[in-house]
């Protein structure tokens, strides 16, 4: 059984803190590692793509690191704002004939003003 | 340009009731695919569409049906529905299903079966 695990569950944090998150996957079978944004009441919405081991991509304050060979990606957020209030979702992507993912159960952020 | 759009956004069912969810992408995506959140756990894949006229079982299809329409909508089908089906449903879709692409998901459908 194929198993995508994110920690920690919830974070808080304060405006101006920096934080990061954890997903962890098989080492096994990885052809790329997916992260979302989910903002209640709305559509996940597709943050990077990660496929090589060491990749790290950045989009703004956001940045994501990939170890394929210990199976694990870290999330890291500089300088939170309550705009980047959201579940941050990984996805693992085993392969086969159509990508389907495995999702984790997320990492909630609040930031407080 | 809409992406990936689903309706209805609520709906209420008592139990035995039957529904259908539509789901249609304006990205002329061939992957079309079906998932539940439930709390505490991941998105669940029911149902997928590699491609238009084709449709395969997820990780967890049982008490669902869904019809691939055409290149564009992807409907999901709740014949009798059960308490146990009381989540949101999520649809998404990509470009042509290939390994490391990106899904784009709706704004999804939240369902309580009373």
């Amino acid at each position: 059984i194929l198993n995508v695990e994110q920690s920690p569950q919830s974070l808080h944090v304060q405006e101006g803190d920096s934080t990061n998150f954890t997903c962890s996957f098989p080492s096994s079978n990885f052809y790329a590692l997916h992260w979302y944004r989910w903002e209640t009441a709305k559509s996940p919405e597709a943050l990077f793509v990660m496929t090589l081991n060491g990749d790290e991509k950045k989009k703004g304050r956001i940045s994501a690191t990939l170890n394929t060979k210990e199976g694990y990606s870290y999330l890291y957020i500089k300088g939170s704002q309550p705009e980047d209030s959201a579940t941050y979702l990984c996805a693992f992507d085993y392969g086969g004939a159509t990508n389907k993912l495995i999702f984790g159960t997320g990492t909630l952020l609040a930031v407080q003003p | 340009n809409a992406g990936v759009t689903q309706t209805p956004k609520f709906q209420v069912l008592k139990t035995g009731q039957s529904m259908t969810l539509q789901c249609a992408q304006d990205m002329n995506h061939n992957s079309m695919y079906w998932y539940r959140q439930d709390p505490g756990m991941g998105l669940r894949l029911i149902y997928y569409s590699a491609s238009e006229g084709t449709t395969d079982k997820g990780e967890v299809p049982n008490g669902y049906n869904v019809s691939r329409l055409n290149k564009r909508e992807f409907s999901l089908r709740l014949e009798s529905a059960a308490p146990s089906q009381t989540s949101v449903y999520f649809c998404a879709s990509s470009e042509t299903g290939a390994v490391q692409e990106t899904q784009y998901f709706g704004p999804g459908t939240r369902l309580l079966v009373l």
